[in-house]
Formats: C-alpha cells, sequence, structure tokens
C-alpha cells in the first residue's frame, strides 16, 4: 500500500522558472510532512518541513502548500536554479505514532541554464 | 559536531555471505533509524530505535536482517545470508528526540553479486 503519492515522476524547467512537485497521502493521522533534497551519492538532506495545522511555509525559494481537505501537499521551488537539480522526496510522518518517515517515490528535477 | 556517518560507503559481497554496515549517530541524538533504498522500492523503513526502549522492527523484510544499538549510540545493521534482492542502499537517520526531524547519513551502498 503506497500511503504517499508523488508526482510527477521527472520535471525539466528552465532557469528561473517554478518548478512544483506534488504529494497526496492517504492516513489523515499523519502530522508533519517533510521533503528531503538528494543529491546523487549522498543521503536525503532536510529542505523544509509542514505541520498540517498551516496551509503555507516558506523558506527562501522553497514554500509548501498544504491542502488538509484534499490531503495534498505541495513544493515549489521558485527561481529554479541549475544546482536544484536533484530528486526530491516528499514524506509523511505520524508523530506518537511508528516514528517512521513514509516516503514519496521520488522527483528528479532538471534545471537547465 | 559532524552529521550521522556511515561505513563502509561501498560493499560488494557474493550471495550467501553475511555482511554488516555501521552507523555512527550526530552525538546527542537519542532516535536512529535505517531505511533501504532501491531503484523500485523507493525508501522504506527498516528499523528504529529510541533510547533504551525495544526497537521497532517492523520495516525488517525477513529474518536475515537484524540490527543492533550498542550504548545508545552506534548501530549495525546484519544482513545474513545475503541475496541478490538485497542489492540496495542502506540509509541510516538520527533524529534529537521522537518527532524531532531526522538526519540522514550517506548510506552504505551494498552489492550482491
Amino acid at each position: 500500500q503506497q500511503q504517499v503519492k508523488q508526482s510527477p515522476q521527472s520535471l525539466i524547467v528552465q532557469k528561473g522558472g517554478i518548478s512544483i512537485i506534488n504529494c497526496a497521502y492517504e492516513n489523515t493521522a499523519f502530522d508533519y510532512f517533510p521533503w528531503y533534497q538528494q543529491f546523487p551519492g549522498k543521503g536525503p538532506a532536510l529542505l523544509i518541513a509542514i505541520r498540517p495545522d498551516v496551509s503555507e511555509k516558506k523558506e527562501g525559494r522553497f514554500t509548501i502548500s498544504f491542502n488538509k481537505s484534499a490531503k495534498q501537499f505541495s513544493l515549489h521551488i521558485m527561481d529554479s536554479q541549475p544546482g536544484d537539480s536533484a530528486t526530491y522526496f516528499c514524506a509523511a510522518f505520524l508523530i506518537g505514532g511508528s516514528e517512521k518517515l513514509v516516503f514519496g517515490k521520488g522527483t528528479k528535477l532538471t534545471v537547465n541554464p | 559536531g559532524a552529521g550521522v556517518s556511515q561505513s563502509p560507503s561501498n560493499k560488494v559481497t557474493e550471495k550467501g555471505k553475511d555482511v554488516e554496515l555501521r552507523c555512527d549517530p550526530i552525538s546527542g541524538h537519542t532516535a536512529l533509524y535505517w531505511y533501504r533504498q532501491s531503484l523500485g522500492q523507493g525508501l522504506e523503513f527498516l528499523i528504529y530505535f529510541q533510547g533504551n526502549s525495544a526497537p521497532d522492527k517492523s520495516g525488517l523484510p525477513s529474518d536475515r536482517f537484524s540490527a543492533e544499538r550498542t550504548g545508545g549510540s552506534v548501530s549495525t545493521l546484519t544482513i545474513q545470508r545475503t541475496q541478490q534482492e538485497d542489492s540496495a542502499v542502506y540509509l541510516c537517520a538520527s533524529s534529537l528526540r521522537r518527532a524531532s526531524p531526522q538526519f540522514f547519513g550517506p548510506g552504505t551502498r551494498l552489492t550482491v553479486l
């Protein structure tokens, strides 16, 4: 059972454009939603995270939008740069539950110069 | 100080051999997690340690997999009688306490011939 569905699998944008990655979850008990960025040969690095009591969180060029009723959340990368080229994973977590992150399948982002 | 470290970075073994993978969490982090990353399955939870509590082993795929955490710090993931389907990147993560952000190590790439 895939509890977190992520799309698209791959994304190509031009430098300066907006990258948008979407995720949907099934378990309404999830209460923490982080995004991880992974470069080849490296472990995932925490990028930004949100709790369901807020609808948006912004950190620099990265914004999470959260829609609790639709059970969806998305990552927006503004002014995308070639250095943003990486694989991005959304995840969900149940605080006080099993303590494990449930990951989406990942989105490979390529930002062309 | 330093982030999560893992060793070895790469391990090539023959089918049927046993392997041990090591994780050094961030100093002071009480929670430690093992995940597996493979092309077909994405990032999968394996096992979780929190302080002196019994570990959550619910993600271990078979009884060939085991893990221990000595002294509340270093952890070793052991795979006995390795199979080709065990080939993957094994990632370790740690967090300061329960329900706090997880920080990943660079992973160990395991190849079973």
